[in-house]
């Protein structure tokens, strides 16, 4: 079965830059998304289709792709962004996650 | 507005078939494109997606369990109902459905529902 592979945790100062990488076999050729899942709360879609934003989700949220591993960027990051964070593909029209990576900002 | 909700049992035993119902408002799940997934979450653990029913009646299933589960809708009811068999403690987790479309996949999420399994 197809993989998506996260590392389980990233650490960020406020006001820095997080990078969050999902890596999975020709990535490249599947449509990748990204989730934030704050304690408690159901998971919220923050990219779409590897860089698209959906309404109400802040700029500072970006989505890119370079080889088989897929990039979620945070940039400014906020103590309020503190979540688990997963991504998301397609393959043979069913959906994968990935493990997830719970972003500390500290 | 789209909005979804999770509702049935919160506890079933061993080997019992579970049974949950989605409730959505805010689309119409006859709209071309459109689709309700499921997902789950043990507890303290990942998101694992489930299944996923289209407008057309197209279903999908993960190849992993897809034996124990059937994804039925609806459409004049607004309601998405999902079974799965065969429970055991380890599908202790809560369960959620969430809105697809061509626009956005799991765009829009329900509150989920904490099933346990236990005797």
């Amino acid at each position: 079965s197809y993989e998506l592979t996260q590392p389980p945790s990233v650490s960020v100062s406020p006001g820095q830059t997080a990078t969050i990488t999902c890596s999975g076999d020709k990535l490249g050729d599947k449509y990748t998304c990204w989730y934030q899942q704050k304690p408690g709360q159901s998971p919220v879609l923050v990219i779409y289709q590897e860089s698209k934003r959906p309404s109400g989700i802040p700029e500072r949220f970006s989505g890119s792709y370079s080889g088989n591993t897929a990039t979620l960027t945070i940039s400014g990051t906020q103590a309020m962004d503190e979540a688990d964070y997963y991504c998301q593909a397609w393959d043979s029209s069913t959906v994968v996650f990935g493990g997830g990576t719970k972003l500390t900002v500290l | 507005q789209i909005t979804l909700r999770e509702s049935g049992p919160t506890l079933v035993k061993p080997t019992q078939t579970l049974t949950l119902t989605c409730t959505f408002s805010g689309f119409s799940l006859s709209t071309s494109g459109v689709g309700v997934g499921w997902i789950r979450q043990p507890p303290g653990k990942a998101l694992e997606w489930l299944a996923l029913i289209y407008w057309d009646d197209n279903k999908r299933y993960s190849p992993s369990l897809k034996s124990r589960l059937t994804v039925t809708k609806d459409t004049s009811k607004n309601q998405v109902v999902l079974t799965m068999t065969n429970m055991d403690p380890v599908d202790t987790a809560t369960y959620y459905c969430a809105h697809t479309s061509p626009r956005a996949p799991l765009d829009y999420w329900g509150q989920g529902t904490l099933v346990t399994v236990s005797s």
